[in-house]
């Protein structure tokens, strides 16, 4: 079937650092590929998209790369930021499929 | 445009009682979709619908029922609450041209 794998746990991480959070799929078909970010408290907004392989998602100085060959979207920020702190969601869906699927979240906490 | 409401935002329940959660959106969008998110779990999908006067079954309806009557309100009922009902619920909608989620803010219900 269709999902998504994030990297087990929490990651803590001091302002101005790097930030990578690993997301991998399992598709059949050709998926669009998402990531979504939950600040404390509130929904899930979408942060950037990819819908094609090779495509670049960016957003808030986020990026990830749809690598179809590696079938990964890894989540990259060059220097983060303590406003940054919240969970992150790796998603894909298929055409067709009325439904996302969702890995299990990326707790980032930023320190000043 | 508010976008994706939800009403209320939190509510306790003693065991056995039941109740309704409303979600309303006003971005004319076909799919909706209830989630629960639990510690650990990511999000779980309990219901969806593909337009007015449809439904369908999620990854755990068991104890849910869901209507939609009208094409901006899809409600989410608890006919008989359960400690293990004890979440966080958010609704969703989606839609053309991107198709992506929208997320409403979600609602705390503490079953005891």
């Amino acid at each position: 079937g269709n999902s998504v794998t994030q990297m087990e746990g929490p990651v803590t991480l001091s302002e101005e650092a790097f930030l990578t959070i690993n997301c991998t799929y399992t598709a059949t078909g050709y998926p669009s590929l998402f990531w979504y970010v939950q600040y404390p408290g509130e929904g899930l907004q979408l942060l950037l998209k990819a819908t094609k392989a090779d495509d670049k998602g960016s957003n808030k100085g986020f990026e990830a790369t749809y690598r179809k060959e590696t079938t990964s979207f890894h989540l990259e920020k060059g220097s983060v930021q303590v406003s940054d702190s919240a969970v992150y969601f790796c998603a894909l869906s298929l055409p067709g499929n009325n439904r996302l699927a969702f890995g299990k979240g990326n707790q980032v906490v930023v320190i000043p | 445009n508010a976008g994706v409401t939800q009403t209320p935002k939190f509510r306790v329940l003693k065991t056995g009682q039941s109740m309704t959660l409303l979600c309303a959106q006003d971005m004319n969008h076909e799919y909706m979709y209830w989630y629960r998110q639990d510690p650990g779990m990511g999000l779980r999908l309990i219901h969806y619908s593909v337009g007015e006067g449809t439904t369908a079954k999620g990854e755990v309806p068991d104890g849910y029922n869901v209507s939609r009557l009208k094409k901006q309100n899809f409600l989410l009922g608890l006919e008989s609450a359960a400690p293990s009902q004890t979440s966080v619920y958010f609704c969703a909608c989606r839609g053309p041209p991107a198709y992506e989620q929208y997320f409403g803010p979600g609602t705390r219900l503490t079953v005891t």
